[in-house]
């Protein structure tokens, strides 16, 4: 069957650097792309790899390892802002709908 | 704003009634994909159109049904309805059939009473 796992939940501080993962088992795989939602709020496209490696965007890091069906989202310099949930969501196909993980709440003290 | 807009922002309505959820997709997109996302929970796919024709079916009860307008805006329909059908409703677009990169509406907040 298909499935993603996150954590449910990740705590972290002001400042400080956040790793949260994603493992996944599904019948294909073709990338992995991350998302973020903030409470009340409406999904918004972080990143996508395909390939294996480390992708950056600003602040923002996402990885991937194809052979271990592991992919990790990487957020630095942790603002309260970020405090929000991250959905991991494999694209399984070239012509299928993504594959969602259950999401992982991020709670950033000060 | 991701140009995707859905109407209505929010709706009450009682067990047993039928609500229709609207969708416009942003401009240039052919696919429109529907999700539910009950309170605290992930978002669970219902079902894709893509220019018009139903593309992929997830969990989707037989009480719902949807359709995707020549215009292409897309409309999500639920019946005989249930108190726990309480949920968001978002839906989302996409220039082609399985893009990585989905477009999400507002949602739509949906509360049975």
């Amino acid at each position: 069957g298909q499935s993603l796992e996150q954590p449910s939940e990740v705590t972290a501080v002001e400042g400080a650097i956040v790793q949260i993962n994603c493992t996944y088992q599904t019948s294909g795989f073709y990338g992995l792309s991350w998302y973020q939602q903030h409470d009340g709020g409406a999904p918004t496209f972080l990143s996508y790899n395909a390939l294996d490696g480390l992708e950056e965007t600003g602040r923002f890091s996402s990885f991937l390892s194809r052979s271990d069906s592991y992919g990790y989202l990487l957020l630095q310099e942790l603002q309260m802002k970020d405090s929000a949930s991250y959905f991991c969501a494999v694209k399984e196909d070239s012509n299928y709908q993504l594959i969602w993980g259950a999401g992982t709440k991020l709670i950033i003290k000060p | 704003d991701s140009g995707v807009t859905q109407t209505p922002k929010h709706l009450i309505t009682a067990t047993g009634q039928r609500v229709t959820l609207r969708c416009s997709p942003r401009s240039g997109d052919l696919s429109v994909y529907w999700y539910q996302q009950s309170l605290d929970q992930g978002l669970q796919f219902l079902i894709q159109y893509y220019n018009g024709e139903e593309r992929a079916k997830g969990n989707i009860l037989e009480r719902f049904s949807a359709q995707q307008f020549p215009d292409l805006h897309s409309e999500l329909n639920l019946s005989s309805l249930e108190l726990g059908d309480s949920a968001l409703y978002f839906c989302a677009s996409a220039p082609g059939t399985g893009s990585y990169e989905q477009y999400f509406g507002p949602g739509t907040r949906l509360t049975v009473t």
